[in-house]
């Protein structure tokens, strides 16, 4: 079935400097993978997203890598901040009948001072 | 904010009642979503309506049913409750059918079962 991996569970880094998420996934038909950020006690909201047509995506400091070949894509924070500190969540959506959107299992980022 | 309200915020209930969330979807959205997540725990998709028909189906406990009515709102019914239960509940929304859309969450209910 459907999976995506989510790598590091947990992520510390100092203020200032550059957070990497990476995530894998095993439908080759999924062509769409949004990035989600949940605050403490709010809801998951979309940060970032990239379809299967485009390698990379960026807005300000936040950007998306996709290898389709490998399966995998990234999300890149540079400049980190205190208020990026949260949990993100990858997610990927494919072609197939079920429409659902398989996410990842997150990542909690802290942003150290 | 989403646009996508959850009624009620907090639940708080016992062993072996039922219960039922409620979901009101951005205005225009056709496809209402609805995720289980426990403490510490990822985005459990249960089930997914479009224009009022069931569309996919998660890891839905067989204790657990949702609807979509005509006017688009949806519910939860989470009956037996089993201490298990306790979680954030959340809906999403999207335009049309959702393969390659965002979802929008709603600010979710929390469910305290004691």
């Amino acid at each position: 079935g459907e999976n995506v991996e989510q790598h590091p569970s947990t992520l510390s880094v100092q203020e200032g400097d550059s957070a990497v998420i990476k995530c894998t996934y095993s439908d080759s038909a999924s062509n769409y993978f949004p990035w989600y950020k949940q605050e403490l006690g709010k809801r998951p909201q979309l940060i970032i997203d990239i379809r299967s047509n485009v390698g990379e995506k960026k807005d300000q400091r936040i950007a998306v890598t996709l290898n389709k070949t490998a399966k995998h894509f990234s999300l890149h924070i540079t400049e980190t901040q205190p208020e990026d500190s949260a949990v993100y969540f990858c997610a990927a959506s494919g072609r197939n009948r079920d429409d659902k959107i398989i996410f990842g299992k997150g990542t909690r980022l802290h942003i150290l001072p | 904010d989403s646009g996508v309200t959850q009624t009620p915020k907090h639940l708080i209930t016992a062993t072996g009642q039922r219960v039922t969330l409620r979901c009101s979807p951005r205005s225009g959205d056709l496809s209402v979503y609805w995720y289980q997540q426990s403490l510490d725990q990822g985005l459990q998709f249960l089930i997914q309506y479009y224009n009022g028909e069931e569309r996919a189906k998660g890891n839905i406990l067989e204790r657990f049913s949702a609807q979509q009515f005509p006017d688009l709102h949806s519910e939860l019914n989470l009956s037996s409750l089993e201490l298990g239960d306790s979680a954030l509940y959340f809906c999403a929304s999207s335009p049309r059918q959702g393969r390659e859309e965002t979802q929008y969450f709603g600010p979710g209910t929390r469910l305290l079962v004691l």
